[in-house]
Order: C-alpha cells, then sequence, then structure tokens
C-alpha cells in the first residue's frame, strides 16, 4: 500500500532554533517524489520542497532542507532559524510512479509551534 | 499575478441541493485536481484531469461531478448523492512535465452543509 506517516502530530521550537518534522512513506514503486506542504491558519497549502526519488544530493529551499534517506524511506523536514511566521501545519506527500504521477498522496500532518 | 483563484471562499448549502465551486488558474498548466480535507486529515483527491475534455476519478469521487471545456478551469459539482460533504475543498494545478510534479493549490473553499 502506498502511504505516508507523520507521527508527530505537535512540535514545539523556540524562535531560531532549527526543527526536524518526521517523514516516512511506504511504496513498491522505483521512480516517486516527494512534497512538503504548510499550511497556515488560512487554509491555503503552500509548496515547500521537493525531493525526486532518483536524486543524490537532498534538496534545499532557503531555510527548508530535505533529509533523504531512501533505504529507511523518510524524507524528513528540516527548518533552520525558525520564525513566528513558521507556525502552521506542515503535510509530507508522496507522487508515486503507479499514480502516473497524477495522485499527491498525503500525510496527516503535523502541527508546529514556534514560540518567542 | 499567476495563481489559482477559488470561489466561492465560504459556502453553505441546505440537504438535497447541489453546489459548485469554482477553480480558475491563469498558469498555463496542463493538469488540474480537487481534493478535500477533513478537520485533523490530510488531502484526500477527488478528481484530476491532465487535459481539456478529460478528467480521471480519485479516491473518492463518488457523489462528485467535474467538467474541463476550458484549460483554465475546472469547475466541481457536490451533488445530493454527497453522504457527507462537509469539508474544505482545495483546488490545485501542475505543469504536467515528465516525471512528478509539483502542485500548486489555491485559497480552499470551505463547504457546510445546513
Amino acid at each position: 500500500a502506498q502511504k505516508i506517516t507523520q507521527t508527530q502530530p505537535g512540535m514545539f521550537v523556540q524562535e531560531k532554533e532549527a526543527v526536524t518534522l518526521d517523514c516516512t512513506y511506504d511504496t513498491s514503486d522505483q521512480s516517486y517524489g516527494l512534497f512538503w506542504y504548510k499550511q497556515p491558519s488560512s487554509g491555503e497549502m503552500i509548496f515547500l520542497i521537493y525531493q525526486g526519488s532518483y536524486d543524490e544530493q537532498n534538496a534545499t529551499e532557503g531555510r527548508y532542507s530535505l533529509n533523504f534517506q531512501k533505504a529507511r524511506k523518510s524524507a524528513n523536514l528540516v527548518i533552520s532559524a525558525s520564525q513566528l511566521g513558521d507556525s502552521a501545519m506542515y503535510f509530507c506527500a508522496m507522487s508515486p510512479r503507479s499514480g502516473g504521477y497524477n495522485k499527491l498522496i498525503f500525510g496527516a500532518g503535523t502541527r508546529l509551534a514556534v514560540h518567542p | 499575478d499567476g495563481g489559482i483563484t477559488q470561489s466561492p471562499k465560504y459556502l453553505f448549502r441546505k440537504e438535497g441541493q447541489n453546489v459548485t465551486l469554482s477553480c480558475e488558474q491563469n498558469l498555463n498548466h496542463d493538469a488540474m485536481y480537487w481534493y478535500r480535507q477533513d478537520p485533523g486529515q490530510g488531502l484526500r483527491l477527488i478528481y484530476y484531469s491532465q487535459i481539456v475534455n478529460d478528467f480521471q476519478k480519485g479516491d473518492i469521487a463518488e457523489g462528485y461531478s467535474v467538467s474541463r471545456e476550458k484549460k483554465e478551469s475546472f469547475p466541481l459539482t457536490v451533488t445530493s448523492a454527497q453522504k457527507n460533504p462537509t469539508a474544505f475543498y482545495l483546488c490545485a494545478s501542475s505543469p504536467r512535465d515528465r516525471g512528478p510534479d509539483t502542485q500548486y493549490f489555491g485559497p480552499g473553499t470551505r463547504l457546510t452543509v445546513l
């Protein structure tokens, strides 16, 4: 079965510290994409970062990096130097080739709270 | 500015009524998607369309219908057959390059059945 698991319902972090949000995935596909999205209280889903299954380097986008460990099937999001505006829900998602790359399979999300 | 718009932001429906949610994009993307989000959960795919005049069912298509007459538009109709329609509905689009596509989302429509 194709599945995304986010085991941390909620996380707290102090402003300016780094935080890691966990994501593990399950797929028998060799080709897939992994994504992280941020959902603030307004509801829209904001794309943060993408990692392809064949990419050897971990993806980085500004303060966001994706710690990709293929053998462990994990794709953790690292946010460096947290800001108050980072408080939101964070979703990990996968796009497998067997779905024609059409479907994004989402985890249940992690709620991040950044404290001053 | 390029982006995806959804309207209305809030929608109230009486039981037994059909309602249509609007989704428009000016990103020149080929593919469009509809997702449903229930409280405390991730998104689930309702329908998707890779090209004009073609669309496919997602995981939870029952009680919903779509059309794709124009590249820019992908309206979703929530019919009276949908047993539990109260949810947050998100539309997305992607360029349909080869391989995994990044999907970009609109601001969402919150539907409440009275």
